[in-house]
């Protein structure tokens, strides 16, 4: 079974330039997530969808920070304009119910972002 | 923001050895999980361990829980060169949105 799927792997853009994320994740998973990992940091919660509905984006900056999940299957993360501050990580994971009370994440392999 | 932090924040030991972190949180929590990441790459999980839970074991690892303390620990026994990589506890609070709230990590290095 394939697991989450991230592109580009790499992306090295100038400041103000606009840049999209795209993320597949498990075939069936209903939740979606976006992170943004920091260097020597923990990952932070971006957004959450169940299916198509973003249900928590409590933690996206909307100024510049936009997401969808077209027919709650694959998402784009989008940063327009960029800023130097958005260098990280930007991680994508699903799980299976919508709730990770009783069941773990899964994760793809990320996005690294750097801003010059 | 984050949860909380685990300790330490770096370790280095040598193959054969047994390897400890610490993790501790901030609110009450429906679960707890583990999860490793290799450099340049996504977190993989490594262990769930629930509220009334207070120990679990799954091949090498071995997790406790104390939500008294809100603190939770990882061994690691009988370590090896390829476990070098950075852990993170995750808690998944409880009565709030579902989603995982990382510590800021162990990193973790086994000499050979």
């Amino acid at each position: 079974e394939a697991g989450v799927v991230q592109s580009p792997r790499y992306k090295i853009i100038e400041k103000k330039q606009p840049v999209a994320f795209w993320c597949n994740p498990i075939s069936g998973h209903n939740t979606l997530y976006w992170y943004r990992q920091n260097l020597g940091q923990g990952p932070e919660l971006l957004i959450r969808y169940e299916n198509e509905e973003a249900v928590d984006d409590s933690q996206l900056p909307k100024d510049r920070f936009s997401a969808e999940r077209l027919k709650g299957v694959d998402s784009t993360l989008k940063i327009q304009p960029a800023e130097l501050g958005d260098s990280a990580v930007y991680l994508c994971a699903s799980t299976p119910l919508t709730s990770t009370e009783n069941t773990e994440a899964f994760f793809g392999q990320g996005t690294r972002l750097t801003v010059v | 923001s984050q949860q909380g932090e685990e300790d330490p924040q770096a370790l280095s030991i040598q193959e054969g050895e047994n390897a400890t972190m610490n993790c501790s949180y901030k609110t009450s929590i429906n679960n707890l999980q583990w999860y490793r990441q290799n450099s340049g790459r996504g977190l993989v999980h490594l262990i769930l361990i629930r509220s009334n839970e207070r120990e679990k074991h799954s091949g090498r690892l071995r997790v406790t829980l104390d939500t008294s303390k809100k603190s939770s620990s990882l061994l690691i026994t009988a370590s090896r060169a390829a476990d070098t990589a950075s852990y993170f506890c995750a808690t998944c609070p409880s009565g709030g949105p579902d989603k995982l709230i990382f510590g800021t990590g162990t990193r973790l290095q086994v000499f050979p």
